[in-house]
């Protein structure tokens, strides 16, 4: 099973600022199959970015990824207030298809 | 409208069963593949299981350990999970999940899922 690892737990930011999230795999993850997702309270997750740097559709260009292999990033260049929530990383490229443990982008 | 409604969760005795169904609309199910994501409360997303379209494929969650099963009908257009010798552990809301377009497995369409209490 390939453990995903999101660094930070927590990340406090103000609107306007530029947010950075790792997700780090324990074994390489194949053609880049990883995929970002949002989840705001008391809603289910929403597909934000697939492919490690295809946005999915709607999702606004201020946010993008990168990576490969075992180390993704997630960049959301302008923060909105709409961003906040928690954000999770998975990978499809083998099952099991398992999921990071979240980190929580939070208002400053 | 494109979605998901899961349906059957709600209260489960340690050691009892449930089956959990989801109603796909707005799209073409039997074209799709279908998954199973769980959260426990206050945690993170846990996979659960998945099908392929034509149910070639079917996958699970190493930590499931064979009590659940993953099934398709395609005449009722529904997904289903049946859950067997439940634990308080498998307390969680179930989402029913979309595959990605293109048959990879990542998830394009979520269900608003359904609450599984696992108690005594």
């Amino acid at each position: 099973e390939i453990v995903l690892t999101q660094s930070p737990g927590t990340l406090s930011l103000s609107p306007g600022e530029r947010a950075t999230l790792s997700c780090r795999a324990s074994q390489s993850v194949s053609s880049s199959n990883l995929a970002w997702y949002q989840q705001k309270p008391g809603q289910a997750p929403r597909l934000l970015m697939y492919g490690a740097s295809s946005r999915a559709t709607g999702i606004p260009d201020r946010f993008s990824g990168s990576g490969s292999g075992t180390d993704f990033t997630l960049t959301i260049s302008r923060l909105e207030p709409e961003d906040f929530g928690v954000y999770y990383c998975q990978q499809y490229g083998r099952s099991p298809f398992t999921f990071g443990q979240g980190t929580k982008l939070e208002i400053k | 409208e494109v979605q998901l409604v899961e349906s059957g969760g709600g209260l489960v005795k340690p050691g009892g069963s449930l089956r959990l169904s989801c109603a796909p609309s707005g799209f073409t199910f039997s074209s799709s593949t279908m998954n199973w994501v769980r959260q426990a409360p206050g945690k993170g997303l846990e996979w659960v299981s998945g099908m392929t379209a034509s149910s070639t494929y079917i996958y699970y969650a190493d930590s499931l350990k064979g009590r659940f099963t993953i099934s398709r009908d395609y005449a009722e257009n529904s997904l289903y999970l049946q859950m067997s010798s439940l634990r308080a552990e498998d307390t969680a809301v179930y989402y029913c999940v979309r595959g990605a377009w293109n048959g990879d497995w990542f998830f394009d369409l979520w269900g608003r899922g359904t609450l599984v209490t696992v108690s005594s």
